[in-house]
């Protein structure tokens, strides 16, 4: 089966630097990449996807990238704010609806 | 505004006393998923139904069980809680009809096992 693994496990950066987390997968036919933000108490909710006919997207603050060939894909967060703090998790699926999780990491920004 | 609403948020119950929560969704999405998380690990699946399809993950306890009468609502059965089954559980649902396989979580069901 798949298997996500997510670098580092925990990340602080200063507000206004940037953010990068990084994620492998092991089942190259893996087609659909999200990142999910979870705050605490709260149930995880999805920042950015990518599929892999997509090599980056981009949403105002928040990228991903996508490397089929290495298997790997990124999130970066620019201008990170004290709101960006959280748990953040990738997660990679193939065809049907199950996501195979990162192992997630807790972001921290210093204001 | 549509959403995935679960309740309740938090569920303390005894050793062994069957417990349930649940599930409900506006979304009309057909396909509705478990997941349990416990501390600072990613959600682990636990089982999920395709309209009324159901389908277990293979390493989820006899222990753990799921009811869907209808569209909107599932429920987790948890028949004899132990001390390990104390975790955040979660509720997902996502619709097979679409191209992407977004996954809306809902805020969760925090249980704690005495």
């Amino acid at each position: 089966g798949e298997n996500v693994e997510q670098h580092p496990s925990t990340l602080s950066v200063q507000e206004g630097d940037s953010a990068v987390i990084k994620c492998t997968y092991s089942d190259s036919a893996s087609n659909y990449f999200p990142w999910y933000k979870q705050e605490l108490g709260k149930g995880p909710q999805l920042i950015i996807d990518i599929r892999s006919n997509v090599g980056e997207k981009k949403d105002q603050r928040i990228a991903v990238t996508l490397n089929k060939t290495a298997k790997h894909f990124s999130l970066h967060i620019t201008e990170t704010q004290p709101e960006d703090s959280a748990v953040y998790f990738c997660a990679a699926s193939f065809g049907n609806e199950k996501l195979t999780f990162g192992t997630g990491t807790r972001l921290t920004i210093i204001p | 505004d549509a959403m995935v609403i679960q309740n309740p948020r938090y569920q303390v119950t005894q050793f062994g006393k069957p417990v349930t929560l649940s599930c409900s969704q506006t979304l009309n999405h057909n396909v509705m998923y478990w997941y349990q998380q416990k501390s600072s690990q990613a959600p682990k699946l636990l089982f999920h139904y395709y309209d009324k399809d159901f389908n277990n993950e293979a390493d989820t306890p006899d222990n753990f069980q799921s009811r869907r009468p209808n569209t909107s609502f599932c429920f987790l059965d948890i028949r004899s809680p132990g001390l390990g089954d104390a975790a955040m559980y979660l509720c997902a649902t996502s619709s097979r009809d679409k191209i992407n396989n977004e996954q809306f979580f809902g805020p969760g069901t925090r249980l704690t096992v005495l």
